[in-house]
C-alpha cells in the first residue's frame, strides 16, 4: 500500500456541478498539499493544509483534513471546463528535515463537460 | 508572480549520453528538489538540496545522477549515462522553508531516451 491514494481515479461531471475527490494516506503527516496538472504539463500548487488544520478554503476550492482517518478531500465548486485536469495530493512527513520530500498519490482525472 | 523555470522543455537523447536539466528556482527560496514522472505513473521524489548539499535522496537517485547549484540562480540535474527507463518528465521544485511551506514546481522537462 502506498502513501497518498486518490479516489476516484477518474471523475466526469457537467460544468457547474461540484467535484469531490479524496486522498488517503498511511503514515503521519506534517502537511498535505493539492496540485493540479493539465495533460503533460507542470504541477500547479492549489492549496496546503497543515496537520493541525481541519478545513481550508481558497476561491472555489475547499479542502478538509481528517488526521484520525488519515484522509483529505478536495471539493471544487461550480466547476468549469478549465478545471479539466488531474488532481494530486502530496504529503510530507515529520520531522521537518531540511527539505521535506513530497509523496504523491496517483491522482484523480477530472473531466468537466461544457 | 515568481515562478520556477526549467530548460529545455523537451530533450531527446540517445542511450548512454549525458544530459543536464536546468532549473531556476524562485529567487528567495533555499530548498530545491527534483522529481520525476514516468508517463502514466505517480510523481516520484528524486532528491532534495539545501545549503549546497543533498539533504535526502531516493533509491532512484543512484550514482548516475548528480545535482549542482553552479551559481546563485541555477540548479541542475545531471544524468551521466542515460538509460531507456530514464525517459520521463522531470520536475524541479523549490520552497522557502522546509516542512512548513508550499513546494512550487516548474513546468518540467520531458526527457526522451532513444
Amino acid at each position: 500500500s502506498q502513501q497518498g491514494e486518490e479516489d476516484p481515479q477518474a471523475l466526469s461531471i457537467q460544468e457547474g456541478e461540484n467535484a469531490t475527490m479524496n486522498c488517503s494516506y498511511k503514515t503521519s503527516i506534517n502537511n498535505l498539499q493539492w496540485y493540479r496538472q493539465n495533460s503533460g504539463r507542470g504541477l500547479v500548487h492549489l492549496i496546503l493544509i497543515r496537520s493541525n488544520e481541519r478545513e481550508k478554503h481558497s476561491g472555489r476550492l475547499r479542502v478538509t483534513l481528517d488526521t484520525s482517518k488519515k484522509s483529505s478531500s478536495l471539493l471544487i465548486t461550480a466547476s468549469r471546463a478549465a478545471d479539466t485536469a488531474s488532481y494530486f495530493c502530496a504529503t510530507d512527513a515529520f520531522p521537518g528535515a531540511a527539505g521535506n520530500k513530497l509523496t504523491f498519490g496517483g491522482g484523480t482525472r477530472v473531466l468537466v463537460k461544457p | 508572480e515568481p515562478e520556477v523555470t526549467q530548460t529545455p522543455s523537451h530533450q531527446v537523447t540517445q542511450m548512454g549520453q549525458e544530459v543536464i536539466l536546468r532549473c531556476v528556482p524562485i529567487s528567495n527560496h533555499l530548498y530545491f528538489y527534483w522529481y520525476r514522472q514516468i508517463l502514466g505513473q505517480k510523481v516520484e521524489f528524486l532528491v532534495s538540496f539545501y545549503n549546497n548539499e543533498i539533504s535526502e535522496k531516493s533509491e532512484i537517485f543512484d550514482d548516475q545522477f548528480s545535482v549542482e547549484r553552479p551559481d546563485g540562480s541555477n540548479f541542475t540535474l545531471k544524468i551521466r549515462s542515460t538509460k531507456l527507463e530514464d525517459s520521463a518528465m522531470y520536475f524541479c521544485a523549490s520552497s522557502e522553508f522546509p516542512g512548513v511551506g508550499e513546494q512550487y514546481f516548474g513546468p518540467g522537462t520531458r526527457l526522451t531516451v532513444t
